[in-house]
């Protein structure tokens, strides 16, 4: 079956634009969770959402913002770029919220000048 | 919220040595621990976990040992090779509501032939 696939892959964005990431998860997973990467910080979970609901969020600012569709999908957001929020995005899927295993994505690798 | 401390950030080791990255986490109520390996450019993808009802788990050349009193954890691989240069990320979290994993900072882990 698929796997994760995340859209766009690579991105430029100017400071001060808006981004907006897709997630689509492996076919019956409902959990979607977002992490950003950068280097030497590891993984940093932004928010997790189960059944079109957040279910948990990180410690990011009101920027940062997301969704699930009904089709168990994902968007995320990131207004007002600034320089700092160049990362690597990746998005990870389980079939639930209490499960334990992640199945991430390829990443959109975001770079803003 | 839990933490995890991950060392070392660098190891860099000959083929066919033995490799080990510690992890310590914070809260007592953390009951699973994923490691995960990030090639270069690639995704991470779970390599192997424990729970915490078992105190060591192998799967061919790699195994993770835990130690709940101490609170930390670890992942060994024996007869390393080439192919297992990347980085390795632990995890711990919760099981429920909370089962966000909290990651450590990463290890890159790297073989010379």
């Amino acid at each position: 079956k698929a796997g994760v696939t995340q859209t766009p892959r690579y991105l430029i964005k100017t400071r001060g634009q808006q981004v907006t990431l897709s997630c689509s998860p492996i076919s019956g997973h409902r959990s979607v969770s977002w992490y950003q990467q950068t280097p030497g910080q590891g993984l940093q979970f932004l928010f997790e959402y189960f059944s079109e609901t957040q279910r948990n969020k990180g410690n990011f600012p009101g920027r940062f913002s997301g969704r699930q569709f009904s089709n168990s999908r994902s968007e995320m957001n990131v207004s007002t770029l600034e320089l700092g929020d160049s990362a690597l995005y990746l998005c990870a899927s389980s079939w639930s919220s209490g499960a334990n295993v992640l199945t991430f994505g390829a990443g959109s690798r975001l770079t803003v000048l | 919220g839990e933490n995890v401390e991950q060392h070392p950030s660098t190891l860099s080791v000959q083929e066919g040595d033995s490799a080990v990255i510690k992890c310590t986490y914070s809260d007592s109520a953390s009951n699973y621990f994923p490691w995960y390996k990030q090639e270069l450019g690639k995704r991470p993808q779970l390599i192997i976990d424990i729970r915490s009802n078992v105190g060591e788990k192998k799967d061919q050349r790699i195994a993770v040992t835990l130690n709940k009193t101490a609170k930390h954890f670890s992942l060994h691989i024996t007869e390393t090779q080439p192919e297992d240069s990347a980085v390795y990320f632990c995890a711990a979290s919760m099981g429920g509501g909370s089962y966000i994993p909290t990651f450590g900072r990463g290890t890159s882990l790297i073989v010379h032939p």
